[in-house]
């Protein structure tokens, strides 16, 4: 099972919105509805900020989006925060009953 | 609240094991999966497998077949990830993650602090 595959990084500045490509394969991301995002600041364990490709957990701000198309997902953050600089990562559960993460995007906020 | 709290770093010779515990508190251990992945230095997540305690079954990445086992005891709700043959690439911080049902499938929704483990001659 190949890793999904995420920009390496993608910037924007305070305000702006940002989007965040996952692609994957027909075993995968476009197998299941079963999508999610997480969030990893530095030296910290990751959160779940995205499941079911577009919802959110209770607490997390709205912001956050996601979506799918085909074989591949994009996670969208509108108005972007200082606070969102981050490692971001997508991870799909696969036909083989197991899951898979995509590389990480690095989100810089200018 | 849920609290996964993992063991304490571990130093290794290639070629020897290593084990790494997780031990849960808060929520009802039984009734939820767990799931181990690493992150190697400056690279990104990698699912090694999970353990569902209720069940005792486990499954593994194709990765990690035959290198890793995951066991749990549902006495102490304390989950164990043990991986063998170790070499230098699998230096790495290995989380334990409760695997939750949210929506349609099962999530990762929380996570241990992380074990480094590093291996080195």
């Amino acid at each position: 099972q190949s890793a999904l595959t995420q920009p390496a990084s993608v910037s924007g500045s305070p305000g702006q919105s940002i989007t965040i490509s996952c692609t994957g394969t027909s075993s995968d991301v476009g197998y299941y509805n079963y999508v999610s995002w997480y969030q990893q600041h530095p030296g910290k364990a990751p959160k779940l900020m995205i499941y079911d490709v577009s919802n959110r957990p209770s607490g997390v701000s709205n912001r956050f989006s996601g979506s799918k198309s085909g074989n591949t997902a994009s996670l969208t953050i509108s108005g972007l925060q200082a606070e969102d600089e981050a490692d971001y990562y997508c991870s799909s559960y696969t036909s083989s009953s197991t899951w898979v993460f995509g590389g990480g995007t690095k989100l810089t906020v200018l | 609240q849920v609290q996964l709290v993992q063991s304490g770093a571990e130093v290794k010779k290639p070629g020897s094991s290593v084990k790494v515990s997780c031990k849960a508190s808060g929520g009802t251990f039984s009734s939820y999966a767990i799931s181990w992945v690493r992150q190697a230095p400056g690279q990104g997540l990698e699912w090694m497998g999970r353990i569902v305690p209720i069940l005792g079954t486990a499954n593994y990445a194709q990765k990690f077949q035959g290198r890793v086992t995951i066991t749990a005891d549902k006495s102490t709700s304390t989950t164990y990830m043990e991986l063998s043959s170790l070499r230098s690439e699998d230096t790495a911080v290995y989380y334990c993650a409760r695997m939750f049902k949210l929506g349609g499938w099962y999530y990762f929704d929380y996570w241990g602090q992380g074990t480094l483990v590093t291996v080195s001659s």
